[in-house]
Order: structure tokens, then sequence, then C-alpha cells
């Protein structure tokens, strides 16, 4: 148990379709992230929030919306993914300050599968 | 570049040592990282170094850093079954506002 709980576990999802990934962290961190895990690419971060606001857009494309109601709290919109995305979507979160913010805590994950 | 790199697969008998070689990028980072991501689960925090260390110890796990090099190493004394996973080494890049770079991740199978 990190701390960190991503909802739901797996996710099967036409191309058409809208869903939503939640996380939720009870670390009391002020920073949380998004990153995407593919078969055989590096992780890639895809978003960063720091105390609410969003400070890191990695050139994701539009059909991926972050929401970032509190620092408790973590959503991805999906909205007309392609085939390509799917992949484990991992939330993280850290304390930033001094070496604070490299040191993350990682959900579980969501394994997405795009039909 | 601000490639991370890593060997994609080590197999290794339980009870012998297992090492994992990490090339770096950035020679200012101040931590170097090694994170574990067991079967189903997302990735965990296993170590770090500062990055003006050349060895840190904790019980199983040694770590060694070649900054001449940039060359990180986990070696993984007494190799145990729950050590299989995927090992991640990851950076801090400067011109990313230090945002975690991730190595390709190296995958441990232990056998009996």
């Amino acid at each position: 148990e990190t701390g960190v709980t991503q909802t739901p576990r797996h996710l099967v999802m036409g191309m058409t379709n809208k869903k939503s990934l939640k996380c939720e962290q009870h670390l009391g961190h002020n920073a949380m992230y998004w990153y995407k895990q593919s078969a055989k690419k590096p992780l890639e971060l895809m978003f960063v929030y720091s105390l609410e606001e969003r400070v890191e857009n990695n050139s994701v494309p539009s059909r991926f919306s972050p929401e970032c109601p509190n620092s408790s709290h973590l959503f991805l919109h999906l909205h007309t993914l392609q085939p390509e995305d799917s992949a484990l979507y991992l939330c993280a979160s850290s304390q930033e300050g001094p070496g604070g913010g490299e040191k993350l805590f990682f959900g579980s994950g969501t394994q997405l599968s795009v039909l | 570049g601000e490639d991370v790199e890593q060997s994609l697969f080590l197999s290794v008998r339980e009870g012998d040592s297992s090492v994992i070689n990490c090339t770096y990028t950035d020679s200012s980072s101040t931590y170097l990282y090694w994170y574990k991501q067991e079967p189903g689960a997302g990735l965990q925090l296993l170590t770090y170094i500062f990055s003006n260390m050349d060895m840190k110890q904790d019980q199983r796990l040694t770590v060694l850093l070649n900054k001449k090099d940039k060359h990180l190493s986990l070696r993984i004394a007494d190799t145990q079954t729950g050590d299989s996973a995927i090992y991640f080494c990851a950076e801090p890049i400067k011109a990313a506002g230090n945002k975690l770079t991730f190595g390709g991740g190296t995958r441990v199978l232990v056998k009996p």
C-alpha cells in the first residue's frame, strides 16, 4: 500500500467512448503526476500538477484531459482515444521541495485497452 | 540527449548476486534513483544515492556511482524470488525542471 489509489484497475473502451481515470493520494503531498507506461517505450511523463496548478504538459494529445480539483485528487478524462493509447496509466504524488519532488509514490495503475 | 539507458533483461539464480547497470546523461543531477516495479503494481522507490557519493549500501542493496562515466549500478546480494521485477533507474533532468526521467527498465527474472 503506497498511499496512492487508482481506479479502475482495468478499463476497456471503444474509440468513441468517454471515460475517466481517478487517482487519490492520502500522503498529504502537494504534487501529482500522470505517467504512461507502454510495452516498448520508457515511462512517459504526461502531466504534472503542483499545488493544484498544471505545471507540465508534455505535448500530450487533447484527447487526454487532466483535472486536479484539490491536492488529493487527480483525474484523467479520456475521449475518442486511439488503439495506440492502450497502456498502463500510472498516477504518482510527491512533496515538492529540495529533493522531495524526485521521490515519487506511485499507484498501481489503470491498464487501459482501446478497441 | 536525455536518454537514460539500461539493459533490457537479466536472468539470475536464486542466491546469486544481480547487477543492474544504467547510464545517465545529466552530470548536474543531485540524486540518482532506483525504482522497482513488481508485476501488477506501480513503481516503488527502492533506493537513491547522492551524487557526491561513490557507493551506498542498504542491506542487500549496493548502489555504485561512477560520475566520470555517468554510470550507475544496483547490486542485489543473495537474490531472492521476490526480487523478480522490473528495475528502473531515474535521474532528474535540469533542462526539464528537475522532473525525473526514467530508463526503459531492466526485467530481472530470478530462477530457483
